[in-house]
């Protein structure tokens, strides 16, 4: 079991650029989940998918945001036209669909810096 | 909507000394499970604890436990015996039934002294 990987770890870019982040899941798991944490919070909720169905999408998550997972597998989120603040550390996680084992685990983050 | 509420911002304690993190929320659902992570500096989100509402029992998982008080929506976290390796920040989460999206508080720093 490799857990659930985060592609980059780290990104600085522009504003104005985009950026698309990838996360692997751990391979059993049919549900992932994004979210966003900023210094000092606590995460909060973006979107997630049961295999390749995305089944809900915060409000948060505004039009220049785009997730898909095309396979059921690993998943992508893209910013388009990035903003400042959008810098945040972006966390994805992965879970069972069961009421027995609903608990996620969460990858390394990818960290975005808008400068 | 759910809250999670975490009231100490900061807690620091000597090592081997037992604490006590709080958590507080609020929600109309009646099936639905309460979780703990740790987020050590740097490092990625671990799972410490879990709690499903149905069950009256509270969790253990060696040297941490839970006191949950349902009626008052209480899910506080007991660290027994600390150690240097549980300083971290430790978040409270909430998770409707049917595995969905956790709803986190606002963490609590824990900072475990030799």
């Amino acid at each position: 079991d490799t857990g659930v990987s985060q592609d980059p770890r780290h990104k600085i870019t522009k504003r104005g650029q985009n950026v698309t982040f990838r996360c692997d899941p751990i391979s059993e798991h049919n549900r992932l989940y994004w979210y966003r944490q900023t210094l000092g919070q606590g995460p909060e909720f973006l979107t997630y998918f049961q295999n390749e169905a995305q089944l809900e999408k915060s409000r948060l998550l505004s039009d220049r945001f785009s997730a898909e997972r095309p396979k059921g597998s690993f998943s992508t989120l893209e910013i388009q036209r990035t903003e400042q603040g959008d810098s945040a550390m972006y966390l994805c996680a992965s879970s069972l669909a069961s009421a027995q084992a609903p608990e996620q685990y969460f990858g390394p983050g990818t960290r975005l810096t808008v400068t | 909507a759910q809250t999670v509420t975490q009231s100490q911002p900061e807690m620091s304690v000597q090592e081997a000394e037992t604490v006590t993190l709080s958590c507080t929320y609020d929600t109309s659902e009646s099936n639905y499970y309460l979780f703990w992570y740790k987020q050590p500096p740097s490092r990625q989100m671990i799972l410490v604890i879990r709690q499903e509402a149905y069950k009256q029992q509270n969790a253990t998982e060696n040297r941490f436990s839970v006191n949950f008080q349902k009626a008052a929506k209480s899910f506080s976290l007991k660290i027994s015996d600390s150690q240097l390796g549980d300083t971290a920040m430790y978040f409270c989460a909430f998770m409707k039934g049917g595995a969905q999206k956790l709803v986190f508080g606002q963490g609590t720093r824990l900072t475990i002294n030799p």
